[in-house]
């Protein structure tokens, strides 16, 4: 069975620190990774695909080591609109033709 | 940007009734579609995977007589709880592969919260 495993926290972060979050999966054969988040109650929504070389997108920074099936984030200077649950999502192939496999996701709570 | 709409957005009905659920892609055709759930607390498990014009392929555990999938258009796919119970009773939700490759793997759709009493 295919799995994706994260720590569910809480992380109870003050605004403005850094926070990291890991998660690892099963399938060795994985081809493609993302990180979604997701608010209370509402449809997940993509925050940025991983690459093997690593990739960032302003505050967020995405990280991929095949070796050891394991993939990062990293906000930082983190705000309170940061607060929301992130989920470390695995495909099978390639720009995820296939259903996708889901973390339960970790809980980030930015205080002021 | 592409969007997917799911209806309805939340249902609350007896037990023993069939609940209809549709997701459409409102502007691009999604030969694949996709349906997950996911209970409080736990993560979005896939489904079924639903492909126009075919049977749909359901996950390990997933009773297809339970949940009847069609997918008879390139934009229109529905998932039917039948007999629902409270068991059942769960955040449904849909996404669509654009083939388009505008950086989304899967657009989702809102969501429908179904509560069975």
């Amino acid at each position: 069975r295919k799995e994706v495993e994260q720590d569910p926290g809480p992380f109870n972060v003050p605004e403005g620190a850094t926070v990291a979050f890991n998660c690892t999966y099963s399938n060795s054969a994985s081809q493609s990774f993302f990180w979604y988040r997701q608010d209370c109650r509402k449809e997940p929504k993509l925050l940025m695909s991983v690459y093997s070389s690593g990739n960032e997108d302003g505050r967020f920074t995405a990280q991929l080591n095949r070796a050891s099936q394991y993939i990062s984030l990293l906000i930082r200077d983190s705000k309170l609109s940061d607060s929301a649950t992130y989920l470390c999502v695995v495909a099978d192939s390639g720009g995820g033709a296939d259903g996708l496999t889901f973390g339960k996701g970790t809980h980030l709570i930015i205080q002021p | 940007g592409a969007v997917v709409s799911q209806h309805p957005s939340w249902v609350i009905c007896k037990s023993g009734t069939s609940v209809k659920i549709e997701c459409r892609s409102l502007d691009f055709q999604a030969t694949t579609m996709f349906w997950y759930r996911q209970f409080p607390k736990q993560s979005l498990m896939l489904m079924a995977t639903s492909n126009e014009g075919s049977k749909a392929t359901y996950e390990q555990g997933v009773e297809k007589d339970k949940f009847l999938i069609n997918h008879a258009s390139l934009t229109l796919s529905t998932l039917t709880v039948t007999s629902a119970h409270p068991e059942d009773s769960s955040f449904y939700i849909c996404s669509a592969r654009d083939y388009r490759g505008n950086g989304q793997p899967q657009h989702f759709g809102d969501g429908t919260r179904l509560s069975i009493l």
